[in-house]
């Protein structure tokens, strides 16, 4: 039972534009949660993350939003480039609970940012 | 800058053999967590160790197992490996204390014939 859910598994943008991915949770315990970036043949690397205190974070080109109430987040990159073109992993996490300690990650969205 | 080194890089093994990935990090994290990684899976938790001298399941436990030897060091067991555990495994640490940042290792790519 996944309780992080990247629904699109590929988003293809042009150069300079808007890419936005999403990602949606079901456990309302998750109290934060990040964004992994992976190139093939090496591991993930954090990107950004957010705290749900918060409904904005804000990294350069890169923001996430949360929407608690809808239990959705996303991540937002203005503008894109085509290095920017790799699989994005959604991850949350509860800072509370049995579960502490543990990131419980999508399955990816394989972004490609054409020229 | 080494963070998370994990060991091999790459694995050919034999249906039933046994090996043990190794992974160390210097970064003086108390957890230690591995993952696998399959195409279309995202990335599943096998085993993780909040803190040295613990370890508990994760979402894939079953054929695996681990040791954390000490803070830095925490190794995944394969006792009798099947085609199933073909995949690429990652290694992370984070300080659970200090903020939920996971740093990954570069990736160990096993194949069981």
């Amino acid at each position: 039972d996944q309780q992080v859910k990247q629904n699109s598994p590929s988003l293809s943008v042009q150069e300079g534009r808007i890419s936005i991915l999403n990602c949606d949770y079901t456990n309302s315990m998750f109290d934060y949660f990040l964004w992994y970036k992976k190139y093939p043949a090496e591991g993930p690397t954090f990107l950004i993350s957010i705290s749900s205190i918060k409904d904005k974070n804000e990294d350069g080109r890169f923001t996430v939003f949360l929407n608690k109430s809808a239990k959705h987040l996303s991540l937002h990159i203005v503008p894109s480039q085509p290095g920017d073109s790799a699989v994005y992993f959604c991850a949350a996490s509860a800072q509370q609970g049995s579960t502490l300690g543990r990131l419980y990650f999508g399955r990816g969205t394989q972004l490609t940012v054409w020229p | 800058n080494a963070g998370v080194t994990q060991t091999p890089k790459f694995q050919v093994l034999k249906t039933g053999q046994s090996m043990t990935l190794q992974c160390a990090q210097d970064m003086n994290h108390n957890s230690m967590y591995w993952y696998r990684q399959d195409p279309g899976m995202g990335l599943r938790l096998i085993y993780y160790s909040a803190s040295e001298g613990t370890t508990d399941k994760g979402e894939v436990p079953n054929g695996y197992n681990v040791s954390r030897l000490n803070k830095r060091e925490f190794s995944l067991r394969l006792e009798s490996a099947a085609p199933s555990q073909t995949s690429v495994y990652f290694c992370a640490s984070r300080n659970i204390w200090s903020g939920n940042t996971i740093y990954f290792g570069e990736g160990s790519w096993l194949t069981v014939v």
